[in-house]
């Protein structure tokens, strides 16, 4: 049972470079996120998916896109990549939404991206 | 702006001590309240949550919340060496979303 998987662990990527960080989640939640964490900054929220075929924005979306493939997969998209965006990536997903109690998430290993 | 605030420490205790970490939220809505364990370069691990006023144990781990003060709070008995981490509040509004703090270093003395 692999729980959330994230690809690649690592990345180093240029400046104005695109790329895709994939999560695939094997738990049958409905629920993803994707975060970044920057120190002293701690977690902040890019953007989720409540449920398959919807997806809205978090606390910090400028400059990232996402898909909800299906039920399973939520990749996140740097379309031109800024050293701003040097961080440590994690996708979590959880069990329930929209329901006030919460089962808390379960985060993937994450990325660890660096622009240059 | 809904905050989740926790002293970012080094919090030094040592080893079969107790350890307490304490978390403070500002929106007063907040249902289920969530403490996480970091261990340097891996990601966040769920150790406990709550949802109701008082106590709630697992382990050595006891979790505390008070609505009313709005604060949270994480014990751990007996400490041990593998406890050094960083431990993270969260805490789900009504609007569904986590809000993360930014974490409290606990190191363990031996």
């Amino acid at each position: 049972n692999a729980g959330v998987t994230q690809t690649p662990k690592f990345q180093v990527l240029k400046t104005g470079q695109s790329m895709t960080l994939q999560c695939a989640q094997d738990m049958n939640h409905n629920s993803m996120y994707w975060y970044r964490q920057d120190p002293g900054m701690g977690l902040r929220l890019i953007y989720y998916s409540a449920s398959e075929g919807t997806t809205d924005k978090g606390e910090v979306p400028n400059g990232y896109n996402v898909s909800r493939l299906n039920k399973r997969e939520f990749s996140l998209r740097l379309e031109s990549a800024a050293p701003s965006q040097t961080s440590v990536y994690f996708c979590a997903s959880s069990d329930v939404f929209g329901t006030g109690l919460a089962y808390g998430y379960t985060f993937g290993s994450g990325t660890r991206l660096t622009v240059v | 702006q809904k905050e989740v605030e926790q002293n970012s420490g080094p919090l030094s205790v040592p080893e079969g001590a107790i350890a307490s970490l304490n978390c403070t939220y500002s929106d007063r809505g907040s249902q289920s309240f969530f403490w996480y364990r970091q261990y340097s370069g891996k990601s966040p691990e769920l150790i406990m949550f709550i949802y109701s006023n008082g106590d709630k144990e697992d382990g050595r781990f006891t979790a505390q919340l008070n609505k009313a003060s709005q604060y949270v709070s994480l014990l751990i008995r007996d400490s041990q060496p593998s406890d050094s981490a960083t431990y993270l509040c969260a805490v789900r509004g009504r609007d569904d979303k986590i809000i993360f703090g930014k974490g409290t270093r606990l190191h363990i003395l031996p």
